[in-house]
């Protein structure tokens, strides 16, 4: 049982490179949501999906894109990578039901020069 | 909107010292309340849950107690371990599972 799987671990960009994110889930849920780490920041929630065709905007949504063509992958795309951007990325899934928990894959560190 | 507050780290303990991460939160209806741990480099697991109120969640020996009339989903542990130092999250998700909302995050480190 793989879980949530990102990839890659690790990506250092340099600024105005585009670049997508994967991850894909084996869980059969229905929402999974993409989130940002920094120092202090706690968990920000960047962009959200709670069903194939269907995506929507988190906190901090400025500079990512997602689009969900399956119920398993939900890419996260920079379109023009800022220094700003630099950060550990999580992606979750979850079902759709408020009890129940998320569950997370190992994040990728992305630093943008 | 719904929101987390946690008490600011780090929290710096000794082995077998007792824990309390305060959390409390602002949400409308009843939520379900969670609490994460990140260890260094990885994820975030769940450590354990409550939905409802006066629920009690428990695992690996830490405890929270669901408290509606005070808004608070306090984390404790009895005694807690080098292991224990960690990264920890309290969360929560309103109703209809589409709004999971984190705190800052409290980081613990337990020396030997």
């Amino acid at each position: 049982n793989a879980g949530v799987t990102q990839t890659p671990k690790f990506q250092v960009l340099k600024t105005g490179q585009s670049m997508t994110l994967q991850c894909a889930q084996d869980m059969n849920h229905e929402y999974m949501s993409w989130y940002r780490q920094d120092p202090g920041m706690g968990l920000r929630l960047i962009h959200y999906s709670v069903g194939a065709g269907i995506t929507d905007q988190g906190e901090v949504p400025n500079g990512y894109n997602v689009s969900r063509s399956t119920t398993e992958d939900f890419p996260l795309r920079l379109l023009s990578a800022a220094p700003s951007q630099t950060s550990v990325y999580f992606c979750a899934s979850r079902g759709l039901t408020g009890d129940t928990e998320a569950f997370f894959g190992q994040g990728t560190r992305l630093t943008v020069v | 909107g719904n929101s987390v507050t946690q008490m600011e780290g780090p929290v710096t303990l000794s082995e077998e010292a007792f824990l309390t991460i305060n959390c409390t939160y602002t949400a409308t209806g009843y939520p379900s309340l969670f609490w994460y741990v990140q260890y260094p480099g990885e994820g975030l697991q769940l450590l354990l849950k409550a939905t409802k109120a006066d629920d009690k969640g428990s695992n690996k020996g830490f405890e929270a107690t669901y408290r509606k009339e005070t808004t608070s989903f306090h984390l404790e542990k009895g005694s807690v371990q080098v292991s224990d130092s960690a990264v920890y999250f309290c969360a929560l998700s309103d109703n209809y599972g589409q709004n999971f909302v984190f705190g800052p995050g409290t980081r613990l480190s337990v020396l030997p």
